[in-house]
């Protein structure tokens, strides 16, 4: 089974700052990679989505990168605040979609 | 207001005990998926449907059954529960395929807890 392994599992970051959380995946072709932001007692929703032709998509304060030699790829958080603190998911989109094990990120005040 | 509902939200409940976990979406979705996930750990896929009659199981071996009578309904049921089954269970759905990316939305889930 294709798995997504990801880091670090646990982040804290100071108000302001960049966050950066790392995914790698397995030998897959065509998926879609996402990202997803779950907070305390809701499910999770999407957060940014890149396609495997793409190396860089940003929105807002949000950017993924994508490496598609080393099978990997990076979610940047610029500016970060104190409501950006969640546990985030990348996971990959094949037939199905695989999550990897999750960040909890805090960003301090 | 588009959206998907998890009904009960908590469930405290002993074991032996039959339960069904209700969820319902709106949005003329039709895949729907159900999600297992333990406290601060990654979501597992434990079934999921494409559509009306359609239900197939997921990665991860599960006691759970569901069944797909309406595109918008898509109920989860365990027949005995035990302690092993305490977990947060997740609805989702999404479009059918198109070649661009599908977004899972996601239910409020269902904190189940065998006692």
């Amino acid at each position: 089974q294709q798995q997504v392994k990801q880091s670090p599992q646990s982040l804290i970051v100071q108000k302001g700052g960049i966050s950066i959380i790392n995914c790698a995946y397995e030998n897959t072709a065509f998926d879609y990679f996402p990202w997803y932001q779950q907070f305390p007692g809701k499910g999770p929703a999407l957060l940014i989505a890149i396609r495997p032709d793409v190396s860089e998509k940003k929105e807002g304060r949000f950017t993924i990168s994508f490496n598609k030699s080393a099978k990997q790829f990076s979610l940047h958080i610029m500016d970060s605040q104190p409501g950006d603190s969640a546990t985030y998911f990348c996971a990959d989109q094949g037939g199905k979609l695989i999550f990897g094990q999750g960040t909890e990120l805090s960003v301090k005040p | 207001e588009a959206d998907i509902y998890q009904t009960p939200r908590y469930l405290v409940i002993g074991t032996g005990k039959k339960i069904t976990l209700e969820c319902s979406q709106t949005m003329g979705h039709d895949k729907m998926y159900w999600y297992q996930q333990d406290p601060g750990m990654e979501l597992h896929l434990i079934h999921y449907s494409y559509g009306v009659n359609s239900t197939e199981k997921g990665d991860l071996s599960s006691e759970s059954t569901v069944s797909r009578i309406r595109t918008e309904h898509f109920p989860l049921t365990l027949e005995s529960a035990r302690p092993s089954h305490t977990s947060q269970y997740l609805c989702a759905s999404s479009e059918l395929g198109g070649g661009s990316y599908n977004e899972q939305f996601f239910g409020p889930g269902t904190r189940l807890t065998v006692l």
